[in-house]
């Protein structure tokens, strides 16, 4: 296994900030993804790291430190919709490589 | 939406039948995928197909069988199953284009062995 770590579930209130962690162990580091996933939907991608420091896309953001094998997943001005798994993955080797899941962090965002 | 589908959305059967699982993308996509998501587990990945090709199979029992006629669809066939079986079987496939090389999950099927 990759041993992918993040915590099984969070809550947080409408407007709110939280971040959600990923640590990992792998050899052959070659990305970190996030996606969310509604109950009985397909995941859908949101973001990609490779290089260490944050990347932002509107109301989300992602940062890598590979020194430190940990990720977080920033999620600004919470909203209900964002109530959902948010699953933190790794790939190895080549780009054709396997993506290696954590079990995901289910978030319930509250009014 | 993705752009890949899959059907059934849902499926109900018995350790006797033999059923199948498609996965279709029109997305231009090469590389296809499918993965396990069991209840509390992560999401695992079960087959690789490359240009059609089955590039890894990650140790599956031979009662699942996938098949990849052309890029664009890739099966599950699947007989005498385990109740164990039962989970969410997702398909995606790998945008070649994009920085992230990102793969692109289908709705599932949701899958009952009885």
């Amino acid at each position: 296994g990759q041993n992918i770590d993040q915590p099984t579930e969070m809550t947080a209130t409408e407007g709110a900030i939280v971040q959600i962690n990923c640590t990992y162990q792998t050899s052959g580091f070659n990305g970190l993804f996030w996606y969310q996933q509604h109950a009985g939907e397909a995941p859908t991608f949101l973001s990609y790291n490779v290089l260490d420091g944050l990347e932002e896309k509107g109301r989300f953001s992602s940062f890598l430190s590979r020194s430190k094998g940990y990720s977080y997943l920033l999620l600004k001005e919470l909203q209900m919709k964002d109530s959902a798994s948010y699953l933190c993955a790794v790939r190895r080797g080549s780009t054709l490589g396997r993506l290696y899941f954590g079990r995901g962090t289910q978030l319930t965002v509250w009014p | 939406e993705t752009g890949v589908t899959q059907t059934p959305r849902h499926l109900v059967m018995g350790m006797t039948n033999k059923k199948s699982l498609k996965c279709e993308q029109h997305l231009g996509h090469n590389a296809m995928y499918w993965y396990k998501q069991s209840a509390k587990k992560p999401l695992e990945l079960m087959f690789v197909y490359n240009f059609k090709e089955q590039t890894e199979n990650n140790s599956v029992p031979s009662r699942f069988s996938p098949e990849c006629p052309n890029s664009s669809h890739l099966f599950l066939h699947l007989h005498t199953l385990q109740p164990e079986d039962s989970a969410l079987y997702l398909c995606a496939s790998r945008d070649r284009d994009s920085r992230a090389d990102t793969q692109y999950f289908g709705p599932g099927t949701r899958l009952t062995v009885l």
